[in-house]
């Protein structure tokens, strides 16, 4: 069964240095995202992504993260001088459509620790 | 104000039992899906149900069922004869359609509730 897949699964990172969190998207689908879920707390979108470029994204995507797709299979989140308050784990998910009743499917997720 | 709202934190629920998960949600949109997810501990994200503000049946998939009552706003997942492998945290998401020219909107999700199925 296709799958999305995240690597990697667990990423430590000193405070400032720079991380790219990599996912490959289930083949077919058209729409990507980024979502991030702070240890014990909900998950939160960060930004959808369709056609190569931004269709949307949250408060909490500022200049510090982005996005991109260098090739036909893999999306990336780029996050600029990391902070301590960036650990969470980062789901990456995809769709094929983007109408309200297509389910994104979600990968395993990348776990970012800042120290 | 929050979107989606899931007021149960926790639940603690014999095997074999069903339980009702609640949600409810905040939209102005008339185009709008309701879905849940399941996280369990090792943390990756499974798609359960998913109900249309459209569809006219409440969804099924096996043991699942979602009670929608749209003129209350609400959208709880029903899992029938519970087992231990339904232990895990469990979200209420809505992806809403005002988006009329194409792209996509993300998923708004809940808090969560943990969901403890005891033998």
């Amino acid at each position: 069964e296709p799958e999305v897949t995240q690597t990697p699964s667990h990423q430590v990172t000193q405070m400032g240095q720079e991380v790219i969190l990599r996912c490959v998207p289930i083949s077919n689908h058209l729409y990507f995202y980024w979502y991030r879920q702070i240890l014990g707390q909900k998950v939160e979108f960060l930004v959808s992504f369709y056609n190569n470029e931004i269709s949307e994204k949250s408060e909490i995507f500022d200049d510090q993260f982005s996005v991109e797709r260098p090739d036909g299979s893999n999306f990336t989140l780029k996050i600029r001088s990391t902070k301590l308050e960036d650990s969470a784990m980062y789901f990456c998910a995809s769709s094929q459509a983007g109408t309200v009743k297509t389910e994104a499917f979600f990968g395993q997720g990348t776990r970012l620790t800042v120290v | 104000a929050q979107k989606i709202t899931q007021t149960q934190p926790g639940m603690f629920v014999q095997e074999k039992e069903a339980v009702t998960l609640d949600c409810t949600y905040d939209t102005s949109d008339p185009s709008y899906g309701l879905f849940w997810y399941k996280q369990p501990s090792s943390g990756e994200m499974i798609f359960l149900i998913y109900q249309g503000s459209y569809d006219q049946q409440n969804a099924t998939e096996g043991r699942y069922s979602l009670n929608f009552q749209k003129a209350r706003k609400s959208a709880n997942l029903v899992i029938s004869a519970s087992q231990l492998g339904d232990s895990a945290m469990y979200f209420c998401a809505m992806r809403e359609g005002h988006r009329a020219g194409g792209g996509a909107d993300g998923l708004t999700f809940g808090k969560g509730t943990h969901l403890i199925i005891q033998p």
